[in-house]
């Protein structure tokens, strides 16, 4: 069974500038997360969904942070404009319920802001 | 604000040796779990906790979940190079969870 598939694996742009990422999860997985880990800290959840709607967003700045999940699958995090402040590793996962236990995780895309 | 606080932040041993990490809540989870996060990589489900007392054993691995469901334990019998990484507890509460800052384990041969 493949596992959560990310890219870019590392991303360097400079502040005010913007950037996407992707993931796709596991197949058949209905709930998607995206999770922001800056560097000393655990995983921060920023968005929770299921199928293609949204569950949980209340910790993503939506003034500058924007998700999608069109189609149920596949998942787009973009960043506009950039902060020296967003540079982490973004980190996606995926379950196959909500409140499911069991969370897999990619292997994450690692972004600096200069 | 519910947060989990792990300690030691950082533990460097010696191949062989024992050790215990902690993590430490006011509040109180419905399940807690504990991650191994290799360089590079995202975090790995080692087990899950649920029930108040409960101990789990994976090999050299021990976990504890305490009495009143608010702190958990780790320890590793023996430990080898490959254990080394960072060891995350992560809460469940009202469905989501929340990931301490993590122990980074270092053993050296």
């Amino acid at each position: 069974e493949a596992g959560v598939a990310q890219s870019p694996r590392y991303k360097i742009i400079e502040k005010r500038q913007s950037v996407a990422f992707w993931c796709n999860p596991i197949s058949g997985h209905a709930t998607l997360y995206w999770y922001q880990q800056i560097l000393g800290q655990g995983p921060k959840l920023l968005i929770q969904f299921q199928n293609n709607g949204v569950v949980d967003d209340s910790q993503l700045p939506k003034d500058r942070f924007s998700a999608e999940r069109l189609k149920g699958v596949d998942s787009t995090l973009k960043i506009q404009p950039a902060k020296l402040e967003d540079s982490a590793v973004y980190l996606c996962a995926s379950s196959a319920r909500p409140r499911q236990e069991t969370q897999y995780f990619g292997p994450g895309t690692r972004l600096l802001v200069l | 604000t519910q947060l989990l606080e792990q300690s030691p932040q950082f533990l460097s041993i010696q191949e062989g040796e024992n050790l215990t990490v902690y993590c430490n809540s006011s509040s109180v989870f419905s399940s807690l779990q504990w991650y191994r996060q290799e360089p590079g990589e995202g975090p790995v489900l080692l087990v899950t906790v649920v029930t108040g007392g409960e101990v789990k054993k994976l090999k050299r691995l021990t976990f504890q979940f305490g009495d009143a469901r608010k702190d958990s334990s780790l320890h590793i019998t023996a430990a080898q190079p490959g254990d080394t990484g960072l060891y995350l507890c992560a809460g469940r509460s009202q469905g989501n969870l929340i990931f301490g800052k993590g122990t980074k384990l270092s053993v050296k041969p």
